[in-house]
């Protein structure tokens, strides 16, 4: 079964640090999603991305937050100068196109720990 | 905005239906998820509604009023393996098919 993968699965960087997360959305998606959940709280929303552009963002996806898709499989999301709450898990969500019945299969998720 | 709430916690026993409960309250309403999360991992698909009335798949149901602003997830037969968070999340018309998600349920289920 497809699936949507990240790397790595677990970051520790130092306050200030530049920080890029990997994901390999599933191959026939067309729609992009990053979201984080920090520890104990909901799955909150930061950006979403389609041909090849910003769709939506959050009032979380700040300056700091950049997004990418370098090439036809890699989405990257990139933090250039971590904060200490920045620290969550981030998963990145595909889907096949934007409109009704269409659901958002999530990765595995990266684990940022920043200290 | 958005605005959506689910109970925080419930209980239940094995081999028993649970249902747990949504409202929300949005500027548009394009329609309504829910994922199942367990601890440390991440959300996966259960259902989608755009319609009033009730969608069965398997042991999962899922429940929609748009004019109530109302779902439920009725899970059956309850399995240990059932404990975890449910998270409901609405998508807004629009434009914005995003799915926004509420804090989540955490459901035990124990022996």
């Amino acid at each position: 079964e497809p699936e949507v993968t990240q790397t790595p699965s677990h970051q520790v960087t130092q306050m200030g640090q530049e920080v890029i997360l990997r994901c390999v959305p599933i191959s026939n998606h067309l729609y992009f999603y990053w979201y984080r959940q920090i520890l104990g709280q909901k799955v909150e929303f930061l950006v979403s991305f389609y041909n090849n552009e910003i769709s939506e963002k959050s009032e979380i996806f700040d300056d700091q937050f950049s997004v990418e898709r370098p090439d036809g499989s890699n989405f990257t999301l990139k933090i250039r100068s971590t904060k200490l709450e920045d620290s969550a898990m981030y998963f990145c969500a595909s889907s096949e196109a934007p409109g009704v019945n269409t659901e958002a299969f999530f990765g595995q998720g990266t684990r940022l720990t920043v200290v | 905005g958005q605005n959506i709430d689910q109970p925080t916690e419930m209980t239940a026993t094995e081999g028993a239906i649970v249902q747990i409960n949504c409202t929300y309250q949005t500027s548009g309403f394009n329609g309504l998820f829910w994922y199942q999360q367990h601890a440390g991992e991440a959300p996966t698909f259960l259902s989608y509604n755009v319609l009033d009335g009730l969608e069965e798949k398997g042991r999962f149901s899922s429940f929609l009023s748009r004019s109530k602003g109302y779902s439920y997830l009725l899970l059956k037969e309850l399995q240990m393996k059932d404990s975890a968070s449910y998270l409901c999340a609405v998508s807004a018309s629009g434009g914005s098919y995003i799915p926004t998600f509420g804090r989540g349920t955490s459901l035990i289920v124990h022996p």
